[in-house]
């Protein structure tokens, strides 16, 4: 079953503008990593946030996390066509196995 | 690139049939895991391996079994292949055990059973 639950499910935006997708999550965590994935390809990682930071930054990605509100939610800045994937959290739910646990993600689609 | 390597990148297969996927971690990670991605389920853990012993198992179908072996690398075993296992299936590979590291990811295995 799918822990995490990204929102909105697709995002439509024109360059240079901002993206923000938000993640919910059911149970305590010990880490919550972004992962993106272009059609049909690999999984790149983006960003891992631990459970006792608040906030993350790379380049121009922003993470933040909730855990009182089990949400996190990623920032991509100044969205480039290149930004153009399907994006993923996934989170370990407390487990200390590799054993992530990902939403259904979010399709982005920045409009050159 | 992540650093792990997975072959084949793509292959069609009959049902009924048996496949090996293969997976090369990234140099000096001791932890091999397994995914499967497909349009129903989504991005599902399939096992873990951690220095060639079994670490987690997820929902693995009993068809299917995986073993990591002294150089590290990793084969995932799928037998008596169905049409509802035509998936992407991923290898991913992390540091040490897990322990809040990282995971990376391959490109992934693109099987077709028809």
């Amino acid at each position: 079953s799918q822990q995490g639950e990204e929102d909105p499910q697709a995002l439509s935006i024109q360059e240079g503008e901002n993206a923000t997708m938000n993640c919910s999550y059911k149970t305590s965590i010990n880490n919550l990593q972004w992962y993106r994935q272009n059609s049909g390809r690999g999984l790149v990682h983006l960003i891992l946030i631990r459970s006792n930071e608040r906030e993350k930054h790379s380049g121009r990605l922003r993470v933040t996390l909730d855990t009182s509100k089990k949400s996190s939610s990623l920032l991509i800045t100044a969205s480039r066509a290149a930004d153009t994937a399907s994006y993923f959290c996934a989170t370990d739910g407390s487990s200390n196995t590799g054993k992530l646990i990902f939403g259904q993600g979010t399709t982005l689609q920045v409009k050159p | 690139d992540s650093g792990v390597t997975q072959t084949p990148k793509h292959l069609i297969t009959a049902t009924g049939q048996r496949v090996t996927l293969r997976c090369s971690p990234r140099s000096g990670d001791l932890s091999v895991y397994w995914y499967q991605q497909s349009l129903d389920q989504g991005l599902q853990f399939l096992i873990q391996y951690y220095n060639g012993e079994e670490r987690a198992k997820g929902n693995i179908l009993e068809r299917f079994s995986a073993q990591q072996f002294p150089d590290l690398h990793s084969e995932l075993n799928l037998s008596s292949l169905e049409l509802g296992d035509s998936a992407l299936y991923f290898c991913a590979s992390s540091g040490q055990g897990y322990s809040g590291n990282t995971i990376y990811f391959g490109e992934g295995s693109w099987l077709t059973v028809v």
